[in-house]
């Protein structure tokens, strides 16, 4: 079955390290993206991918970083500049256009230890 | 800009009574317009969309939602909720052009037995 998956789902980090979260799909979907969801504040949009080797910085991109070198993965590098970093993280794909709406993955959990 | 907002945080109803959750929208031109729900620690399902055409739609699960122009709203309906209801529900809309889709800061459902 097509689908998007996210790994790992649990993820324990210290403070001062980078971590990276794994999104891949296999929907053959053009675009992308990374939310973060904390308690009331709904999601916000991390940074998106509309095609390879290109994204853009969503609303709250400092302290992550992405890389898009396949159409089936985009992978999300938080990094010792995010100060609050704990948080769930949800990667979503779409296909060309909205129509469709997003496929989400069912969420990474990231917790600073 | 796009923006949703979502008035009610929680939402309480009895199992067997009907529910309405409510959005209202910001948008120029005829939005994209979508209703996700999520489980505890999991990604988003795309309960229902709508684009244009008939303004009442259906989805899965027995939601409808009614698109409604001249109150910039598009409020989540069920006649009849059960227990596995219990979940927080988003609102988003989406321009269409770019992508990118605007989430409410969700609302969550509890159901009293």
């Amino acid at each position: 079955d097509g689908g998007i998956t996210q790994s790992p789902k649990y993820l324990f980090r210290k403070e001062g390290q980078n971590v990276t979260l794994s999104c891949e799909q296999n929907l053959n979907h053009d675009a992308m993206y990374w939310y973060r969801q904390d308690p009331g504040q709904g999601l916000r949009l991390i940074y998106y991918s509309q095609i390879v080797n290109d994204f853009q910085k969503g609303d709250i991109a400092e302290g992550y970083s992405v890389s898009r070198e396949k159409k089936e993965s985009f992978p999300l590098t938080v990094t010792s500049a995010q100060k609050n970093p704990t948080a769930f993280y949800l990667c979503a794909s779409l296909p060309q256009g909205q129509f469709y709406g997003y496929t989400f993955g069912s969420g990474t959990r990231l917790t600073v230890v | 800009a796009q923006s949703v907002t979502q008035p009610d945080i929680h939402i309480t109803v009895s199992e067997g009574a009907s529910l309405e959750l409510r959005c209202n929208y910001s948008y120029g031109a005829t939005p994209y317009l979508f209703w996700y729900v999520q489980s505890p620690g999991q990604g988003l399902q795309l309960l229902l969309k709508y684009f244009s055409g008939d303004t009442l739609v259906q989805g899965i699960k027995g939601f409808e939602a009614e698109f409604k122009r001249s109150q910039s709203s598009f409020n989540l309906r069920k006649p009849s909720v059960h227990w596995s209801d219990a979940a927080e529900y988003f609102c988003a809309v989406g321009a269409g052009r770019d992508d990118k889709i605007i989430f409410g800061k969700g609302t969550r459902l509890h159901i009293l037995p």
